[in-house]
């Protein structure tokens, strides 16, 4: 069945870096855009980032741009989210997500998500 | 950015009741909204896409509407396994952004 796995959340200091993981299966995973969406706690949704099938194209929220990348491994089915001088106000679930694939299209499959959280 | 607001933040219902959940765009979006429903240490679930288009194995009582900023998700007659959290979410263009979220809560 299709399915989304996150890995690598943790606990981290503010300043510090940590990549995320994110291994695709039960379907074409290079045929797909791919995002991250995180979600702070007892807090609502916010997208972070998108890769689009190919890697070639990437978009980021404001409150990331600069420190985080989104990057994926096509012959490993896996997404990528490396986060660099990470702050307070970046813990939070980050949930893997894959777009539709019509064009534009929305959300239709979600990890369980990973729990990051940065405190000294 | 476009900016989603969703009213009420707060809805409380009793099983059986007509429920409608508003979400106002800050500038046109044409249809390309999504609705998703969230429980509890959950995931969310997509309900909703393309603004009315029902997604695949969701119940026919939720259904949606709207175009261009002011859309509606309706829940026909609400069940035990409705109550959570419902997002509308637009997709036009990036940064893709959320509304706040409506939580549907017994009464």
């Amino acid at each position: 069945q299709v399915q989304l796995v996150e890995s690598g959340g943790g606990v981290v200091q503010p300043g510090k870096s940590l990549r995320l993981s994110c291994a695709a299966s039960g379907f074409t995973f290079s045929g797909y855009p791919m995002h991250w969406v995180r979600q702070a706690p007892g807090k609502g949704l916010e997208w972070v980032a998108v890769i689009s099938y190919d890697g070639n194209n990437k978009y980021y929220a404001d409150s990331v741009k600069g420190r985080f990348t989104i990057s994926r491994d096509n012959s490993k089915n896996t997404l990528y989210l490396q986060m660099n001088s990470l702050r307070a106000e970046d813990t939070a679930l980050y949930y893997c997500a894959r777009e539709d694939s019509s064009d534009p299209g929305p959300v239709d499959v979600w990890g369980q998500g990973t729990t990051v959280t940065v405190s000294s | 950015d476009i900016q989603m607001t969703q009213s009420p933040s707060t809805l409380s219902a009793s099983v059986g009741d007509r429920v409608t959940i508003t979400c106002r765009a800050s500038q046109s979006i044409s249809s390309w909204l999504a609705w998703y429903q969230q429980k509890p240490g959950k995931a969310p679930k997509l309900l909703i896409y393309k603004a009315s288009s029902l997604e695949s194995g969701v119940p026919s009582r939720f259904s949606g509407s709207g175009s261009g900023t002011e859309f509606t998700l309706t829940i026909s007659s609400l069940q035990p396994d409705d109550f959570a959290t419902f997002y509308c979410q637009q997709y036009n263009s990036f940064p893709w952004t959320f509304g706040q979220g409506t939580k549907v809560e017994i009464k």
